[in-house]
């Protein structure tokens, strides 16, 4: 029953390594997200994607930027890594409903650490 | 710029204690959600408040819609251990496409 998978779950990179976070969901979405979570701060947009090819900066995206060469896989790139880059990353994706409802699935996150 | 600001940041209470989480803002909003995030994994839905005033249950959680829809709160009666999370509320923001904004959070920690 899983919707949403990202690649890893825990990761560990060096400073100045190119960092590669690969999200893939089943539902059809064209809608995919990329968030950020750090203590005392939530979540925290950095990219999303309404469709193939197509990316729009979140709040956040300095440092990163994405990929979406098909429908169902949304890719979180880290240029080139750095401590203050260690966090919890969550991949999402979402439909509008037609009230303006909407369920947002989210994957079980990956916990990056820089060093 | 729409915030959804929540309170109490943490709670930490016993088991069997009642509580009510808050989410405020000053915007109005078409629907709300509520999440739930346990450690080491991605938010899971809840449920989704659409009407101004509305209430909703689920079991031991009862969600209300604020009149005005610029507001929500959850409510948990005899709190388990397995309520124990972090609770996320979250509204679509104005414009054409829609993002989801999230709340900071309410961390909860339920001791038996």
């Amino acid at each position: 029953d899983v919707k949403v998978t990202q690649s890893s779950r825990y990761l560990v990179k060096r400073t100045g390594e190119k960092v590669f976070l690969e999200c893939v969901q089943d539902m059809d979405h064209e809608n995919m997200f990329w968030y950020r979570q750090d203590p005392g701060l939530g979540l925290r947009l950095i990219y999303f994607s309404y469709d193939v090819k197509m990316k729009e900066k979140g709040d956040i995206p300095e440092g990163y930027s994405v990929s979406r060469e098909k429908k169902e896989r949304f890719s979180l790139i880290l240029e080139s890594a750095s401590t203050n880059q260690t966090s919890m990353y969550l991949c999402a994706s979402y439909e509008v409903g037609a009230r303006g409802n909407t369920e947002a699935f989210f994957g079980q996150g990956t916990r990056l650490t820089v060093v | 710029t729409q915030l959804l600001e929540q309170s109490p940041q943490f709670l930490s209470i016993q088991e069997g204690e009642n509580l009510t989480v808050y989410c405020n803002s000053s915007s109005v909003f078409s629907s709300l959600q509520w999440y739930r995030q346990e450690p080491g994994e991605g938010p899971v839905l809840l449920v989704t408040v659409v009407t101004g005033g509305e209430v909703k249950k689920l079991k031991r959680l009862t969600f209300q819609f604020g009149d005005a829809r610029k507001d929500s709160s959850l409510h948990i009666t005899a709190a388990q251990p397995g309520d124990t999370g972090l609770y996320l509320c979250a509204a679509l923001s104005r414009g054409s496409q829609g993002n989801l904004i999230f709340g900071k959070g309410t961390k909860l920690s339920v001791k038996p």
